[in-house]
């Protein structure tokens, strides 16, 4: 059982496209993440979501839309993508009332060509 | 604001040499502390957590001490295989996100 799964595993698109990632966790989580990992393997936060409201939004450009159609999904939509875009996108799920830790998917390598 | 500050890499060592990875942090409060792996072409995984002050997290053969007075949490193994080759991150909870060292990779050869 994948506990947080992520679709498409790779996504290789040109610039000015729209494309949509989708994340789906299974561990009954309250809380979902978007966190971006660039060329050098550093990781940033992008966005967080607490029963499908927004609670952090990371100085993410207006180009980037997540949506959470409920606790267990949060997709990421981007707009008119950039070269700058390609990087690995991670999303990720945690139960802060009983644990701090974060559970990963297995990442989006997304490359804009 | 919060921050993580972790040892440079690459580390290389022989198998069943020890290991240590540097790591300390920056916050206000008591935040849990927190190592991940990310082995090649894989996401992260949680790899120990220590949620408040003199907390050992330790998993397979990896330990951490969470250390109050010098804002540390260290990664140590005794002993390191080759399958131990990845990139280590350390972490803090802030806020609901977490904030990342920069990420150390440890080559360990035969």
């Amino acid at each position: 059982d994948t506990a947080v799964s992520q679709t498409p595993k790779y996504l290789v698109t040109q610039m000015g496209n729209d494309k949509s990632i989708k994340c789906e966790q299974n561990l009954g989580h309250d809380t979902m993440y978007w966190y971006k990992q660039d060329s050098k393997k550093f990781l940033k936060i992008m966005f967080s979501y607490n029963n499908k409201e927004l609670i952090i939004n990371e100085t993410v450009p207006n180009r980037f839309s997540p949506k959470s159609p409920d606790k267990a999904h949060l997709n990421l939509h981007i707009n008119s993508l950039e070269l700058g875009d390609s990087a690995v996108y991670f999303c990720a799920s945690s139960q802060p009332k009983s644990g701090k830790e974060q559970y990963f998917g297995p990442g989006t390598r997304l490359t804009v060509t | 604001g919060n921050s993580v500050t972790q040892m440079e890499g690459p580390v290389t060592l022989s198998e069943e040499a020890f290991l240590t990875i540097n790591c300390t942090y920056t916050a206000t409060g008591y935040p849990s502390l927190f190592w991940y792996v990310q082995y090649p072409g894989e996401g992260l995984q949680l790899l120990l957590k220590a949620t408040k002050a003199d907390d050992k997290g330790s998993n397979k053969g990896f330990e951490a001490t969470y250390r109050k007075e010098t804002t540390s949490f260290h990664l140590e193994k005794g002993s390191v295989q080759v399958s131990d080759s990845a990139v280590y991150f350390c972490a803090l909870d802030s806020s609901y996100k977490l904030i990342f060292g920069s990420g150390t990779r440890l080559l360990v050869r035969p």
